[in-house]
């Protein structure tokens, strides 16, 4: 079985430009979350969508968004991009959330260098 | 707000040499607490979800243990193939957001 994709995998963009990055979900899972990771640090929550709707926001501005598609799969946005948005953007899929009992599935992730 | 601290930040250990890892954590309200395992330019990769105080994991040389403030991971007579960066992390909300430490790397040497 797949697991979780992401892409691209790597990515160079300047300032001020948009990206969007990618993910599709292992088959079955409905929730998928995007993380972001900067060196040297934990992965630190961005957003969370099940059923297509977002249920969950980290503490991120709003150059961020998200979406989820009705095939689950989804898309990050980043608007306006600064250097600190370089980091490593990791998509994460699981069954049902909310529960505490779902275990996250991450895809390998998105290498973004802000430059 | 929900907090994971973890220690040491980095570990060395000649092969064969068991330590343990530390993660301590502050949550209103724990609903789990999950390790993984992150080599390199990866994704991170689930071990074990704990739920409860006393409550213990085990898989292959890991063993996960938890109490109201921590959880700790001991590695007995680690190999080289276990150097990764182990993260910890606990999910409190009605959501699934789940906050990470920064993880401690671990380097098994031969």
């Amino acid at each position: 079985d797949a697991g979780v994709t992401q892409s691209p995998t790597h990515l160079i963009k300047t300032r001020g430009q948009h990206v969007t990055l990618r993910c599709s979900p292992i088959s079955g899972h409905k929730s998928v979350s995007w993380y972001q990771q900067v060196l040297g640090q934990g992965p630190q929550f961005i957003f969370q969508y099940y059923e297509k709707e977002e249920r969950g926001r980290g503490n991120f501005p709003d150059r961020f968004s998200a979406r989820q598609f009705p095939n689950y799969s989804s898309e990050l946005n980043v608007n306006a991009l600064l250097l600190g948005d370089s980091a490593l953007y990791l998509c994460a899929s699981s069954l049902v959330p909310g529960t505490g009992h779902e275990k996250l599935f991450f895809g390998s992730g998105t290498q973004l260098s802000v430059l | 707000e929900d907090q994971v601290t973890q220690s040491p930040e980095a570990l060395r250990l000649q092969e064969g040499e068991s330590s343990s890892l530390n993660c301590s954590y502050t949550v209103s309200g724990l609903r789990g607490l999950f390790w993984y395992r992150q080599d390199p330019g990866k994704g991170p990769e689930f071990l074990f979800t704990l739920y409860s105080a006393g409550e213990e994991k085990e898989k292959e040389r890991l063993k996960a243990t938890l109490t109201k403030k921590e959880s700790f991971l001991h590695i007995t007579a680690p190999k080289p193939e276990d150097s990764a960066t182990y993260l910890c992390a606990v999910h409190s909300g009605g959501y699934q957001k789940v906050t990470f430490g920064i993880g401690t790397k671990l380097q098994v040497i031969p």
